[in-house]
């Protein structure tokens, strides 16, 4: 069974410093993964999705990483703003399956 | 276009009383997804389905939930009776199964609580 982790649970940091976000899981043979971030009270809000066969996808600050060796995704935000405060979460999906969820980060940017 | 729609989005009702949600996907999407939110912990999926049919409700008590879509557009999940542990957000998501990508859209969720 597919168990998807995510550390650290909480993290806070000063406006403007760059950051990294963990996300591991068990089974390597996945077929995607996708980052998400959830604002409080709201449903979740699709940032980036990774096909197994990719390396790494971009948006604008965000840049997320995927390694089905090591069973480890990281989701860099570079320039942080308060803006970008909310709990992210990555979800996993092995082929023809189901997406499973990791519990989260609880990111907070300090202005 | 319009993204996943959900209602209500906020629901608070007696304990052993029955509930309803429902959800309208983005137009197109043949996949729909019924999630469960526990705070602070990420979604459980309850149920998925392509266009009408249910591929996957292997985790849905199926004593007290049920769900359909009956068109396969737009769904509906009940609660019958409520229990004071079903209390948390339920969220409806959608994807183009057609898709090479699957990425999934969610809907803002509604927030049950159960006194």
């Amino acid at each position: 069974k597919q168990e998807v982790t995510q550390i650290p649970a909480a993290l806070s940091v000063p406006e403007g410093e760059n950051l990294v976000l963990n996300c591991s899981f068990t089974d390597s043979a996945i077929y995607n993964l996708q980052w998400f971030r959830q604002d409080p009270g709201k449903g979740l809000t699709s940032l980036l999705l990774i096909q197994s066969s990719q390396r790494e996808q971009t948006s604008g600050r965000l840049n997320a990483s995927l390694d089905k060796s090591s069973g480890r995704s990281t989701l860099y935000i570079a320039a942080s703003q308060p803006g970008d405060s909310a709990t992210y979460l990555c979800a996993v999906r092995l082929e023809g399956q189901n997406f499973v969820f990791g519990p989260g980060t609880r990111l907070s940017v300090l202005p | 276009e319009a993204g996943v729609v959900q209602s209500p989005r906020y629901k608070i009702i007696e304990k052993k009383q029955p509930v309803a949600f429902w959800c309208n996907p983005i137009s197109g999407h043949n996949t729909l997804y019924w999630y469960l939110q526990n705070l602070g912990q990420g979604p459980e999926l309850l149920i998925r389905y392509e266009n009408e049919e249910a591929v996957d409700d292997s985790q849905l008590p199926k004593d007290r939930f049920s769900a359909e879509r009956l068109k396969g557009v737009d769904s509906t999940l009940k609660i019958q009776p409520a229990e004071l542990g079903d209390s948390a957000v339920y969220l409806c998501a959608s994807s183009y199964r057609r898709s090479s990508y699957n990425e999934q859209f969610f809907g803002p969720g509604t927030r049950l609580t159960v006194l």
